[in-house]
């Protein structure tokens, strides 16, 4: 069974400054089933990336993703206070039918 | 607008049920497969169940197979997901999100959640 870990499990970062969130599967992964999601207090999940790299639809060009086979990565290039939330790994399996999440990256601000 | 509206929810006795609603609006509902993700107070996302566009797949996780019962009427653009046999770890919000199986680019629309409490 797929299990997706992440870290750090908590980052505090001063407004501008990069993120980078790591995700590492139990096994190799189909890139093209890799996603991130943010999720703001009190909201729902959002989409941020879908395939590994592709960002979607009306995502800042500061998030981009990354990586292939079992190590995957979320960059935030200039972190800005409505970047606070947690952030979920997904992976989505076909064979039969799986969605994994990872257990998430708690974002602060300083 | 796209929109996923998911209903349903409420306090519930152990041993309970409750039928959750999630309503499409702004797409073509019967082109794309369905799954429920609920996520307990303080915890992470944990999908629970899956539909696809044509109804004959459908999966759960084991902790809800042979509790919880997923369906959709595309006439109506309707998803629902019947929990019977509620335990206290039921206890979460129950999200409704959209996957395109032809062209999969992740779970890109997601209800606001209804609560479950057990």
């Amino acid at each position: 069974e797929l299990e997706l870990t992440q870290s750090p499990g908590t980052v505090s970062l001063s407004p501008g400054e990069r993120a980078v969130l790591s995700c590492r599967a139990s096994q190799n992964v189909l890139s093209d089933y890799l996603d991130w999601y943010q999720q703001r207090p009190g909201q729902a999940p959002r989409l941020l990336i879908y395939g590994a790299t592709s960002r979607a639809t009306g995502i800042p060009d500061r998030f981009s993703g990354g990586g292939s086979g079992r190590d995957f990565t979320l960059t935030i290039s200039r972190i800005a206070p409505e970047d606070v939330g947690v952030y979920y790994c997904h992976q989505s399996g076909y064979s039969p039918p799986s969605f994994t999440f990872g257990p998430g990256t708690k974002v602060h601000i300083k | 607008e796209v929109q996923l509206v998911e209903s349903g929810g409420g306090l519930v006795k152990p041993g309970g049920s409750l039928r959750l609603s999630c309503v499409a609006s702004g797409f073509k509902f019967s082109d794309y497969a369905m799954i429920w993700v609920r996520q307990a107070p303080g915890k992470g996302l944990e999908w629970i169940s899956s539909v696809s566009s044509v109804v004959s797949y459908i999966h759960y996780t084991d902790s809800v197979r042979g509790r919880f019962t997923i369906s959709r009427d595309n006439a109506k653009n309707s998803l629902f997901l019947q929990l019977t046999s509620l335990r206290v770890e039921d206890t979460a919000v129950y999200y409704c999100a959209r996957v395109d199986e032809a062209f999969y680019s992740g779970l890109d629309v997601w209800g606001q959640g209804t609560t479950v409490t057990v």
